[in-house]
């Protein structure tokens, strides 16, 4: 069985400072990816970043980055210099490779404050 | 170009009712995939179809039916509608496998059963 974990229900960041929103993983699979995804109050699902089990750098998206510690089992999301228009829901997302199941966490609501 | 659209955007249902949602993408994408959300469970998988002629349960499967009518249209029937399929549903796509391609989702469509 898969697991993804996002401890975090909520957050509030003061705005341009970097933000960390936490994901943790179980998987006995060594193939796998993850996804982190943005859901604004308007609804839609907006891809951010994947990282690939066997990348050997962390991705990088513009103002995304994801923390990978593979041995930890963590995918961390970096947004750096938080703007207001980055409050939103996020999801992390595992897709595993092995038994091809998709896992969504349950989400960070993440409030910028002016 | 507007990549996945569904329809409709709204609907309440009557207990016992049946209905389908529809979702198209026009980006020729091969993959597409039907999603539930509820508050507090990110979203979870119904059904996908890894191409055109083929469709696969995903996670959560019961009380719904697929048709994948072309490459373009996948369809999502609740043929007796239950208060617990009371969600928002999300229909995504992605250009070939999803396991490691990003998926495109459509705005959602918000499914109130009485």
């Amino acid at each position: 069985a898969q697991k993804i974990t996002q401890t975090q229900p909520g957050m509030f960041v003061q705005e341009k400072e970097a933000v960390t929103l936490d994901c943790t993983y179980d998987t006995s699979d060594q193939s796998y990816g993850l996804f982190w995804y943005k859901q604004p109050s308007s609804g839609e699902m907006i891809f951010l970043i994947y990282q690939g089990s066997y990348d050997e750098q962390n991705a990088t998206e513009g103002r995304y980055s994801l923390n990978f510690q593979k041995a930890r089992k963590s995918a961390n999301l970096v947004i750096s210099a938080s703007q207001l228009g980055d409050s939103a829901m996020y999801f992390c997302l595992l897709s595993n490779f092995g038994n091809e199941k998709l896992t969504f966490g349950t989400g960070t609501r993440l409030t910028i404050i002016p | 170009n507007a990549g996945v659209t569904q329809t409709p955007k709204f609907q309440v249902l009557k207990t016992g009712q049946s209905m389908t949602l529809q979702c198209a993408q026009d980006m020729n994408h091969n993959s597409m995939y039907w999603y539930r959300q509820d508050p507090g469970m990110g979203l979870r998988l119904i059904y996908y179809s890894a191409s055109e002629g083929t469709t696969d349960k995903g996670e959560v499967p019961n009380g719904y039916n697929v048709s994948r009518l072309n490459k373009r249209e996948f369809s999502l029937r609740l043929e007796s509608a239950a208060p617990s399929q009371t969600s928002v549903y999300f229909c995504a796509s992605s250009e070939v496998g999803y396991l490691q391609e990003t998926q495109y989702f459509g705005p959602g469509t918000r499914l109130l059963v009485l």
